[in-house]
């Protein structure tokens, strides 16, 4: 069953617009949560995160927000670059106890120039 | 490098066989963990290491897996009799810690392809 869901699957926005992807949760008990950015044939990197305990946590061009009543987090890039064009993970933690991620399936966002 | 290693990074073998898939953390994370991202799917988490130990190994799906990790560094997973559906990038991640603040880190995945 998929804990973390990310709709939606591809992304396409002009260079210096706001870019916005959402991911959805299913565990209540998951208290942290992650996006990270992947580009082809290269690991994922972390991009930013939340804790449970604040909405907002914002890190340069990159905000996060976080709705737990909802289950509902969002990431927003603003403004847009083409350097951002990569796919995008949303993962949370903290029902496992160990650090461990449940990841959705990703965005794949294309900055058009 | 400083970065989390993982070799090889394409891995074509035929079905039935047996394939080692090798992970080098970062230096001093005591964290490692196994994940596999299969076509158009998320990652899958197969194993936790702290330290030497595997404390959670139950994303681990079937018994063809295994994993081990030596001197609280280097890890190895090992697929027995491969299948075509074992066909994905197998991720490797580490992180100083297990705490919830503790940011994994991954390397660039072992494409592997069981023909």
């Amino acid at each position: 069953d998929q804990q973390v869901k990310q709709n939606s699957p591809s992304l396409s926005v002009q260079e210096g617009r706001i870019s916005i992807l959402n991911c959805d949760y299913t565990n209540s008990m998951f208290d942290y949560f992650l996006w990270y950015k992947k580009y082809p044939a290269e690991g994922p990197t972390f991009l930013i995160s939340i804790s449970s305990i604040k909405d907002k946590n914002e890190d340069g061009r990159f905000t996060v927000f976080l709705n737990k009543s909802a289950k509902h987090l969002s990431l927003h890039i603003v403004p847009s670059q083409p350097g951002d064009s990569a796919v995008y993970f949303c993962a949370a933690k903290g029902f496992y106890g160990n650090n461990r991620l449940a990841f959705g399936k990703g965005n794949q966002v294309v900055v058009i120039p | 490098g400083a970065g989390v290693s993982q070799s090889p990074s394409n891995k074509v073998t035929e079905k039935g066989k047996d394939v080692e898939l090798r992970c080098d953390p970062i230096s001093g994370h005591t964290a490692l963990y196994w994940y596999r991202q299969s076509l158009g799917q998320g990652l899958e988490f197969l194993i936790y290491f702290q330290g030497n130990s595997a404390p959670d190994k139950s994303g681990l799906p079937s018994d063809r897996f295994s994993a081990e990790r030596t001197g609280g560094s280097v890890s190895t997973l090992t697929i027995q009799r491969t299948q075509q559906e074992d066909s994905a990038v197998y991720l490797c991640a580490s992180s100083l810690g297990a705490g919830p603040k503790n940011i994994q880190y991954f390397g660039a995945g072992t494409r592997l392809s069981v023909l």
